[in-house]
């Protein structure tokens, strides 16, 4: 299968600060990239879709001046957590579609954030 | 949005078949019925998917049912590596959007 990375895979940070995420697709161009959060014991929350050179799409709740996406080329999309808040602290989750309807989403590992 | 049912948790012996459910009544004609499974604390891991015919790959099979309103996934031969939640997502209409429920833990014991 198409292999997605994340980095970091966790961080700490202080209240305040910002935090950028970086998700890439290693060995496919990816058309699409997904934002999602999971808190403890929860299920996966879709944030945000952003697709390769243009503005990304928000699921509604979700501040996207707040959360900052960028999809400047096929093989990296970041997030950038502004002003991070204690509350911000979840488990961040990219995934990555390749071109093509039926095609798969690609998860990558996940970053773990913690804000103090 | 087609919404999905699957049982809370599912328990399975080692080297038997893990057949895990799904209700999907609302899907539309040409809406994709995806697997994935979460083990704790790491990113979602593809397993596969159908429209209307059965699947199989090296992972599993996906039985899906003549009129579209559920589906089973069979893992043949479970593995205690195979304990994680497994979700099952109807992809949304022409929005590529996967909208995770709250899955199905599955506990693999010896």
């Amino acid at each position: 299968g198409a292999v997605v990375s994340q980095h970091p895979s966790w961080v700490i940070c202080k209240s305040g600060t910002s935090v950028k995420i970086e998700c890439r697709s290693l060995d496919f161009q990816a058309t699409t990239m997904f934002w999602y959060r999971q808190f403890p014991k929860q299920s996966l929350m879709l944030m945000a879709t952003s697709n390769e050179g243009s503005k990304a799409t928000y699921e509604q709740g979700v501040e996207k001046d707040k959360f900052l996406i960028n999809h400047a080329s096929l093989t990296l999309s970041t997030l950038t957590v502004t002003s991070a808040h204690p509350e911000d602290s979840s488990f961040y989750i990219c995934s990555a579609r390749g071109e093509g309807r039926t095609d798969t989403q690609y998860f990558g590992p996940g970053t773990r954030l913690t804000v103090l | 949005d087609a919404k999905t049912t699957q049982p809370t948790s599912m328990d399975c012996a080692e080297g038997r078949a893990a057949n895990l459910p799904c209700n999907h009544s609302t899907i539309s004609g040409n809406e994709y019925v995806y697997w994935y499974r979460q083990i704790h604390s790491q990113g979602p891991q593809y397993i596969i998917h159908g429209l209307k015919n059965n699947e199989t790959n090296e992972m599993a099979s996906l039985i899906i049912t003549e009129d579209r309103k559920s589906s089973t996934l069979i893992l043949p031969h479970a593995t205690l590596r195979d304990t994680a939640v497994y979700y099952c997502i109807v992809r949304v209409g022409n929005t590529d959007k996967l909208i995770f429920g709250t899955g199905t833990r599955l506990q693999v014991f010896p």
